[in-house]
This record gives structure tokens, C-alpha cells and sequence, in this order.
């Protein structure tokens, strides 16, 4: 089975501007979360969807937002990019809903704001 | 509050070394799990646990639910496990991974 997939890899983005990433899970796993990676905080959850919905938010301010789709990819939007919204951005997909079930991590977005 | 503390941050050991890092957190868990990163960060999944021990290879964590503390033991460490190691703990009644700060782990041939 292919492992989860990140689109694009790397992003340079400036202060102002909104950017979206891609994410497409193992087949057959309904649950997509998002999470942040600075070297300040560390990892952070963002969301979580399933079917199509979302389950779970972390606190992150309402500039970042996402979808799922039926067929479970899932996107991740940030709107009025911050220079602190440099960072690493993880997807990870599991069978299950929640994070008690094993987190298939794909490779991340290198998101830059200038 | 929701916390997750690990030890050490940095580790540095000769191959072949018995290696030992710590996680602890602060109220009950209903899952707990360990994380590798390597350079470049992709991050896998080594393992996720609720109670007692589980062990892949040459790889072993371990859990005591009444101490809040967890434990991945690395037997005959290779220059190949040198990665940053995460825990990361769902705490009871939340729906999300709260992850230790990590500790980076480094074997010398």
C-alpha cells in the first residue's frame, strides 16, 4: 500500500497571503489529522477529520481551517499567512477515529512565510 | 493541565549502548505513544500503548499507569537509531495527541 501523501513539499509563501496543502491518506483510512511543527512548540494538533467532518480542533486561531473529501484526502488552508506560521505541517491517517489508534505520519509541507 | 515531559533532550551514546528515554504525564492517559524522526522529518510510528510492555526487535516500551510514566528502551544501539524520539499522550476525555518536546538521540559508530 502507498503510505500517505503530502503535497507540495515545500512552500515560500509572503505575510498577507492564504496557501493550501494536500493530503491523501492510506487507502481504506477514514480519519486525516493535521499538526504543527515549530522548533518554539514543537508538535501541535491542529485537527482532526473523519467522513467528510471535523472531529476534533486544537487552538490555533480560526485562520487555519480544513476539508476532507469523500474520498478521505484532505486539504489544510491558511488564510492572512504570520511569519509564525513558518513551520512544518504533518498529516497523519489512521482506520479509526482519534488519536488511539496508530498515526500513519506522511513526509510534511516545509511551509516558509516571508 | 495536559502535560507531557520527556528526559532527556539530548542523548548522546558509543554503539552498542543500552539506551533508556523517559516520558511522563500529568493526569490519567487513555493511550500513549512513541514516535521516531529523522532528519528531514518524516516521523513514524513505533509504538502505541495503554498498559504493560510491547517490544519490535531490538525496541521496547514500557508503561506504569499508576507512576504516569513510560519508558523506550533501545537494546545494542547502531548509528541508524540516531533520530529524535517522541512521546505523545491522549489524555482521558480529550480527542488529541499532546506531545512531549522530544529528546534527540545520538549513537557514534
Amino acid at each position: 500500500k502507498a503510505g500517505v501523501t503530502q503535497t507540495p513539499r515545500y512552500l515560500i509563501k509572503t505575510r498577507g497571503q492564504q496557501v493550501t496543502l494536500s493530503c491523501s491518506p492510506i487507502s481504506g483510512h477514514r480519519s486525516v489529522s493535521w499538526y504543527q511543527q515549530t522548533p518554539g512548540q514543537g508538535l501541535q494538533f491542529l485537527f482532526e477529520y473523519f467522513s467528510e467532518t471535523q472531529r476534533n480542533k486544537g487552538n490555533f486561531p480560526g485562520r487555519f481551517s480544513g476539508r476532507q473529501f469523500s474520498n478521505s484526502r484532505s486539504e489544510m488552508n491558511v488564510s492572512t499567512l504570520e511569519l509564525g506560521d513558518s513551520a512544518l505541517y504533518l498529516c497523519a491517517s489512521s482506520v479509526q477515529r482519534g488519536p488511539s489508534d496508530t498515526q500513519y505520519f506522511g513526509p510534511g509541507t516545509r511551509l516558509t512565510v516571508l | 493541565k495536559n502535560e507531557v515531559e520527556q528526559s532527556p533532550q539530548n542523548l548522546t551514546a558509543q554503539e552498542g549502548e543500552f539506551i533508556t528515554i523517559n516520558c511522563s504525564y500529568s493526569v490519567g492517559i487513555s493511550a500513549l505513544h512513541w514516535l521516531q524522526q529523522h532528519p528531514g522529518g518524516g516521523i513514524v510510528s513505533l509504538f502505541m500503548l495503554s498498559s504493560g510492555k510491547k517490544k519490535h526487535g531490538r525496541l521496547i516500551a514500557t508503561i506504569n499507569i499508576q507512576e504516569k510514566h513510560s519508558s523506550l528502551h533501545i537494546t545494542a544501539s547502531h548509528p541508524r537509531d540516531s533520530a529524535v524520539y517522541i512521546c505523545a499522550a491522549v489524555f482521558q476525555g480529550a480527542q488529541k495527541l499532546v506531545f512531549g518536546q522530544g529528546t534527540r538521540l545520538t549513537i557514534n559508530p
